[in-house]
C-alpha cells in the first residue's frame, strides 16, 4: 500500500545552520504532499504541501519540491531558528483518497 | 485559517471507566473526520474515519466496541474510548476534512492518561 518513509531523527543543528529532512514515498497513482510540524504538547500543523509533480510547496522559509522522478518530498530551510525545534512528519494523502498516511517524524532540535 | 478543536485537551481516568473526547470543526463544515492515536515519539496511526450520518470505518486491529466513534453533525465527531485500560493511554489526535476544499485540519489532540 502506500507509504512514506522519512529520515530517521533526531537531528540536532546550530542556529542558521541548513536543514534537510528527507522524504520518500511509495504510492500508485498521484497523491498529494504534505509536511506538518509539531510542537511540544500540541497537535499537528500544517506547514506546506504539494498536489502535483514539480509542485514546490513553501512557508515560513521551508520548502519542498514535489519528485515524482525520485518519489521524494524532502524538507529544506537555508537558516533554521531555535523556534523550528519541533517533530516534523512527512504525509502522503493518495488521489481521490480521504486518508493521510503519515511517516514516523523526524525530530529536529536546534541550539543557539 | 480553518480551526478544529478538541475537548479536553487531557484527561486522566482510573481503569474500567469510559472517556468521551469532542473534536468540532469551528469554521467549517467536516463531511469526514478521523481519528488518530499517537504514542510517545512515534507517528501518528489512523484508527478510523468518520462520515457524518454513518458509521465509521475502524482500521485493521483498532476495536470498534473499544473505540466508539459518533459522528452526528457536521460539525462534531465523538470519540468514547470504553472501559479505558491503561494501555489506552495515549495522544488522541482529530481531523477534520473541509467540505468545501478537500483539506484536512488537525485537532490540538488529547492526552488520555489511565490509572
Amino acid at each position: 500500500g502506500d507509504s512514506v518513509t522519512q529520515m530517521e531523527g533526531p537531528v540536532t543543528l546550530s542556529e542558521e545552520a541548513f536543514l534537510t529532512i528527507n522524504c520518500t514515498y511509495t504510492a500508485t497513482g498521484y497523491p498529494s504532499l504534505f509536511w506538518y510540524v509539531q510542537y511540544p504538547g500540541e497537535g499537528l500543523q500544517l506547514l506546506l504541501k504539494a498536489t502535483k509533480a514539480d509542485d514546490k510547496g513553501s512557508n515560513k522559509g521551508f520548502e519542498a519540491t514535489y519528485r515524482k522522478e525520485t518519489t521524494s518530498f524532502h524538507l529544506e530551510k537555508g537558516s533554521v531558528q531555535v523556534s523550528d525545534s519541533a517533530v516534523y512528519f512527512c504525509a502522503l494523502s493518495p488521489h481521490n483518497n480521504n486518508d493521510m498516511r503519515f511517516g514516523a517524524g523526524t525530530r529536529l532540535t536546534v541550539k543557539p | 485559517g480553518a480551526v478544529v478543536s478538541q475537548h479536553p485537551s487531557w484527561v486522566i481516568c482510573k481503569s474500567g471507566t469510559s472517556v468521551k473526547i469532542e473534536c468540532r470543526s469551528l469554521d467549517f463544515q467536516a463531511t469526514t473526520m478521523f481519528w488518530y492515536r499517537q504514542f510517545p515519539k512515534q507517528s501518528l496511526m489512523l484508527m478510523a474515519t468518520s462520515n457524518e450520518g454513518s458509521k465509521a470505518t475502524y482500521e485493521q486491529g483498532v476495536e470498534k466496541d473499544k473505540f466508539l466513534i459518533n459522528h452526528a453533525s457536521l460539525t462534531l465527531s465523538t470519540l468514547t474510548v470504553t472501559s479505558a485500560h491503561p494501555e489506552d493511554s495515549s495522544f488522541y489526535i482529530c481531523s477534520a476534512r473541509d467540505r468545501s476544499y478537500g483539506t484536512q485540519y488537525f485537532g490540538p489532540g488529547t492526552r488520555l492518561t489511565v490509572l
